[in-house]
């Protein structure tokens, strides 16, 4: 089975500056994908960006980031610029391949933007 | 568009008691998922429908739960007897199943308080 672990359980950074949340996952599969959700207070779960693991690039967007090292199981994001609005739970995931199967999340980072 | 939605926000009930949970996925989306988030456990998938194939109910942690979807649309999830360590918040999410990896997309959730 896989196992997503965010050794980081809260985390906080001043406004403006870059932060990064680790994320580490096991797994005896190639090809799977890899996801970082967001949940500010409301609970609403948000997308903020993915990465396929047979694609060596690492995704950005915007101001999102990630660092994909597939030989370390390793998926950090990294937030730069970073905003008050990016106040939040931020949770990585893992999806097996083939097919749209459920989510694997790890334990979550809490990051607090200071102004 | 509408994103996904779900009923009530928010529930309490007295242990015992039956609960339903609804959710309506995003309009084309074929793929629907529940998800458990607890402070105990994090977030845990408890069920997946595809189109019209069985669902996945791997992820339900006992038969006090179960859960339907009439239609290929709406989804309700019932837990009979509820007991205290039901109390959590239930995520839904769904997705398009046209490729693999197809990113999934949250509602707001329903936090139950079991009393």
């Amino acid at each position: 089975a896989q196992t997503v672990t965010q050794s980081q359980p809260e985390m906080s950074v001043q406004e403006a500056e870059t932060v990064t949340l680790s994320c580490t996952y096991d797994t005896s599969e190639n090809n799977y994908y890899l996801f970082w959700y967001k949940q500010p207070p409301s609970r609403q779960m948000i997308l903020v960006i993915r990465q396929e693991a047979y694609k060596q690039q690492n995704a950005t967007e915007n101001r999102f980031s990630v660092n994909f090292q597939k030989a370390a199981k390793s998926f950090s994001l990294k937030i730069s610029d970073s905003q008050l609005g990016d106040t939040a739970m931020y949770f990585c995931a893992f999806m097996k391949h083939p097919g749209n199967t459920p989510l694997v999340f790890g334990k979550g980072t809490r990051l607090s933007v200071i102004a | 568009g509408a994103g996904v939605s779900q009923s009530p926000s928010n529930k309490v009930t007295e242990k015992g008691k039956d609960v339903e949970l609804r959710c309506d996925p995003i309009s084309g989306h074929t793929a629907l998922y529940w998800y458990r988030q607890s402070l105990g456990q994090g977030l845990e998938f408890l069920i997946y429908f595809q189109g019209n194939s069985a669902p996945d109910k791997s992820g339900l942690p006992s038969d006090r739960f179960s859960a339907e979807r009439t239609g290929g649309s709406v989804s309700t999830l019932t837990i009979q007897r509820t007991q205290q360590e039901d109390s959590a918040v239930y995520l839904c999410a769904s997705s398009l199943y046209i490729r693999e990896g197809e990113t999934q997309y949250f509602g707001p959730g329903t936090r139950l308080l079991v009393l």
